[in-house]
């Protein structure tokens, strides 16, 4: 498995619902970051935590980090059908190395 | 506007012919990165640029040169493109060290015949 994989692959759910998406990844990280990309476009920055942060929010956002398992999680509280996109972990790897490793994607389907 | 730009949009071209992706970022930022999008592969990382003439290769660099020679233009560069290369690539940006919040434009989609 590679650097940052979120799964499920896709979810489902009906609006007003929370929507939970898990990532996980191999190495030690400075920071995780999560993005959210509109199908085809642009990814967009949703909210990064730091390794030696455990919980993070932005409005609806909430997003977990456990550095003794390498996962995280974003939650998405009372979902919207706008919030309908493919959601994406991003990582680094700590010790000096500047390369991103993005996962492969939760698809999120929000129905009306 | 804070935004990345990069031209073109969309690209149909044959194998062999050298093709150039132009990106570039009005915010100054030090970081630059190229990635491409595959379906069920997510993003990979092509090449990146800590700052100007600093530049370093990502996870997949094979078949793609890059230079910095300004801090606003990262320009991808496909000296000799093959079908394998019919992707979508995205440019981002960021302020300062590696995984900071990255600004992506919009995408330009290769098609390799």
């Amino acid at each position: 498995s590679q650097q940052g994989e979120e799964d499920p692959q896709a979810l489902s759910i009906q609006e007003g619902e929370n929507a939970t998406m898990n990532c996980s990844y191999k190495t030690s990280i400075n920071n995780l970051q999560w993005y959210r990309q509109n199908s085809g476009r642009g990814l967009v920055h949703l909210i990064l935590i730091r390794s030696n942060e455990r919980e993070k929010h932005s409005g609806r956002l909430r997003v977990t980090l456990d550095t003794s398992k390498k996962s995280s999680s974003l939650l998405i509280t009372a979902s919207r059908a706008a919030d309908t996109a493919s959601y994406f972990c991003a990582t680094d790897r700590s010790g000096g190395y500047q390369k991103v490793t993005f996962g492969t994607g939760t698809k999120l389907q929000v129905i009306p | 506007e804070a935004q990345v730009t990069q031209n073109p949009r969309y690209l149909i071209t044959v194998t062999g012919k050298k093709l150039t992706v132009t990106c570039s970022q009005n915010m100054n930022h030090e970081y630059m990165s190229w990635y491409r999008q595959d379906p069920g592969l997510g993003l990979r990382q092509i090449y990146y640029s800590m700052n100007v003439e600093v530049t370093d290769k990502g996870d997949v660099p094979e078949g793609y040169k890059v230079s910095r020679k300004e801090k606003r233009n990262f320009p991808l560069i496909l000296e000799s493109p093959s079908p394998n290369q019919t992707s979508l690539y995205f440019c981002a940006s960021s302020l300062g060290r590696v995984n900071q919040p990255q600004h992506f434009g919009d995408g330009t989609r290769l098609s390799i015949l």
